[in-house]
């Protein structure tokens, strides 16, 4: 079975700082998809950045990049330069490639609120 | 190139009643997937479909169904509301193919149901 931690109910961060949200996660798939969706107030869930578990480079989307360390099983986001805009919920979420693992499985998520 | 539809966008419904959601997939996209996503919690998956046959399926009871059509757009069907079944619904579109662990889903903006 797949899990995701988010350790981080809530947090804070000054505009034009850097943030990063916790991920944590627990598979026995050997191959596996790793993702950070935004979900602003209005319900809609926002792609930000995807990392396979065999990627030899962090992933990197514009002020979005991806912290990957394979063996701590451990996936953060960071926010560089954060705008009021970035205040959202955001969720890590996993899949694998076989089986039940092939379904998304969400993190409880981080509520992030960017102060002006 | 349109996104992910959902409709309706709210809905009130009694206790035992029926409800239908509908959701049309992304333009190219042959998978869709339903969510939902209580209150607080991140989306917990229900099922998925590609190219119009059930391809997977979270823990969810049998009241909970659903259809893919022709063009690929999608209905979830639940029976017998209860009052726990209050959440947002969401429903996501992927390339579909492979199903790899790679493979991104992008969401719809939701369908808010308030069992009463």
């Amino acid at each position: 079975a797949q899990k995701i931690t988010q350790t981080q109910p809530g947090m804070f961060v000054q505009e034009k700082e850097a943030v990063t949200l916790d991920c944590t996660y627990d598979t026995s798939d050997p191959s596996y998809g790793l993702f950070w969706y935004k979900q602003p107030s209005s319900g809609e869930m926002i792609f930000l950045i995807y990392q396979g578990s065999y990627d030899q480079q962090n992933a990197t989307e514009g002020r979005y990049s991806l912290n990957f360390q394979k063996a701590r099983k451990s996936a953060n986001l960071v926010i560089s330069a954060s705008q009021l805009g970035d205040s959202a919920m955001y969720f890590c979420a996993m899949r694998g490639r076989f089986g039940s693992a092939r379904q998304l499985t969400f993190g409880s998520g981080t509520q992030l609120t960017v102060l002006p | 190139e349109t996104g992910v539809t959902q409709s309706p966008t709210h809905l009130i419904k009694t206790r035992g009643q029926q409800v239908t959601l509908r959701c049309s997939s992304q333009s190219g996209h042959n998978t869709v997937s339903w969510y939902q996503q209580a209150l607080g919690q991140g989306p917990q998956f229900i099922f998925q479909y590609y190219r119009e046959e059930e391809n997977g399926r979270g823990n969810f009871p049998p009241r909970f169904s659903g259809l893919q059509f022709p063009n690929y757009s999608s209905e979830l069907n639940v029976n017998a509301l209860e009052l726990d079944d209050s959440a947002l619904y969401l429903c996501a579109s992927s390339p579909g193919g492979t199903s790899g662990e790679g493979e991104t889903q992008y969401f719809g903006p939701g369908t808010r149901l308030l069992v009463l």
